[in-house]
């Protein structure tokens, strides 16, 4: 059963506009969450992160929100560019555990 | 610093041969990572060590086999190879338990 769930397989927008992508998770005893970023024919590469004492972490053009009580983060890309063209990978992990659960993935293709 | 790298990039077996996955990190990170990615599957681990002499299943550990060779190296085993393994193996190491770095993928395919 998947803990990390994308419930949107894809998203298209257009160039200079708001990309906004989310992630629900089901285990409460997630504290941390990553997004990564992956281009066709290459390895997932680390973005933005989040501590759940956190509800907001901003970095450049990059933000994710974490609303605890609903289990549900999001990643704000503003303004969309085309490089930002990929695959983004919302995770998550447990307190002292080594492990990150992944949810299926978004595939953004920005408009030029 | 070439970070994680992966060897082969792409194989093809048939069902039932055999091959190892080798994997290396230069970052001097004590966990190491398998993963597979299929289609709206996302990622999911298949073994991981936490530290160099550990290893511990993940999500989806049938099939295959691990070694933590070194504080470097980590390689995946499949021994006897079916079709339902034909996937994209990443390799992926930490420091923390936190960020992971991964490496390019190996593509395989199982006829």
């Amino acid at each position: 059963d998947q803990q990390v769930k994308q419930n949107s397989p894809s998203l298209s927008v257009q160039e200079g506009r708001i990309s906004i992508l989310n992630c629900d998770y089901t285990n409460s005893m997630f504290d941390y969450f990553l997004w990564y970023k992956k281009y066709p024919a290459e390895g997932p590469t680390f973005l933005i992160s989040i501590s759940s004492i956190k509800d907001k972490n901003e970095d450049g053009r990059f933000t994710v929100f974490l609303n605890k009580s609903a289990k549900h983060l999001s990643l704000h890309i503003v303004p969309s560019q085309p490089g930002d063209s990929a695959v983004y990978f919302c995770a998550a992990s447990a307190p002292n555990d080594y492990k990150l659960s992944f949810g299926a993935g978004t595939t953004v293709t920005v408009r030029a | 610093n070439a970070g994680v790298t992966q060897t082969p990039k792409f194989q093809v077996l048939k069902t039932g041969q055999s091959m190892t996955l080798q994997c290396a990190q230069d970052m001097n990170h004590n966990s190491m990572y398998w993963y597979r990615q299929d289609p709206g599957m996302g990622l999911r681990l298949i073994y991981y060590s936490a530290s160099e002499g550990t290893t511990d299943k993940g999500e989806v550990p049938n099939g295959y086999n691990v070694s933590r060779l070194n504080k470097r190296e980590f390689s995946l085993r499949l021994e006897s190879a079916a079709p339902s393994q034909t996937s994209v193996y990443f390799c992926a190491s930490s420091q923390t338990s936190f960020e992971q770095y991964f490496g390019p993928g190996t593509r395989l395919t199982v006829t």
